[in-house]
């Protein structure tokens, strides 16, 4: 089956610790995304990629860092510089190209602090 | 999981009555539209999309309807089923960009 993992399902943050959110896909898309979703508001552009060893920052970048070294992933650390980090972390993908912008999301991280 | 529907608005409905949620979106610019459905603690789920070009649009169960005049984007859902509690959202996006700008959403909740 195609599609879009993230993992763990729930992450603990211990206080100045630096921690790494998983995302893969296999749905060969070139764009790749990070949203954080706080309760009753619209999701929040952290970073994207469009395109293997190439990333912008997106609304919300600071606090976080990204790589994507390979296209089917991307993954996301949320640094000890980010003060509020407890939040939904949603991973998404597309095929990268006009016309084709639908972005398929994966089944989201929890992260908590301790 | 946790809800995200905390402080959304919220349309309740009985099983079997047809579902209209609404979106009001604020870039005239805007060409492409995205619905979607997130249960609770669970990523978002595409439902539908629509194009500046079309108003209206059929899927299974599902219908968007585009007002482009009124900036206003509708989704209707035939014959409710429990199933389809959640928060819906839509996206909008504009032609110059790859990305798209979401909405809080709408919490659906389907009573048997």
């Amino acid at each position: 089956d195609g599609g879009i993992t993230q993992s763990p399902k729930y992450l603990f943050r211990k206080e100045g610790q630096n921690v790494t959110l998983s995302c893969e896909q296999n749905l060969n898309h070139d764009a790749m995304y990070w949203y954080r979703q706080d309760p009753g508001q619209g999701l929040r552009l952290i970073y994207y990629s469009q395109i293997v060893n190439d990333f912008q920052k997106g609304d919300i970048a600071e606090g976080y860092s990204v790589s994507r070294e390979k296209k089917e992933s991307f993954p996301l650390t949320v640094t000890s510089a980010q003060k509020n980090p407890t939040a939904f972390y949603l991973c998404a993908s597309s095929i990268g190209s006009a016309g084709k912008e639908t972005q398929y999301f994966g089944p989201g991280t929890r992260l908590l602090v301790l | 999981g946790e809800s995200v529907g905390l402080h959304l608005p919220t349309l309740s409905v009985q099983e079997g009555d047809n579902s209209i949620i609404n979106c009001a979106y604020s870039n005239s610019a805007s060409d492409y539209f995205i619905w979607y459905k997130q249960e609770s603690g669970k990523g978002p789920q595409f439902i539908i999309d629509i194009r500046s070009n079309m108003d209206k649009r059929q899927g299974q169960r599902v219908t968007v309807l585009l007002n482009k005049t009124v900036k206003h984007l509708s989704l209707q859902i035939a014959a409710t089923q429990p199933g389809d509690s959640a928060v819906y959202f839509c996206a909008e996006k504009s032609g110059g960009s790859y990305i798209p700008t979401f909405g809080r959403g709408t919490s659906l909740i389907v009573h048997p």
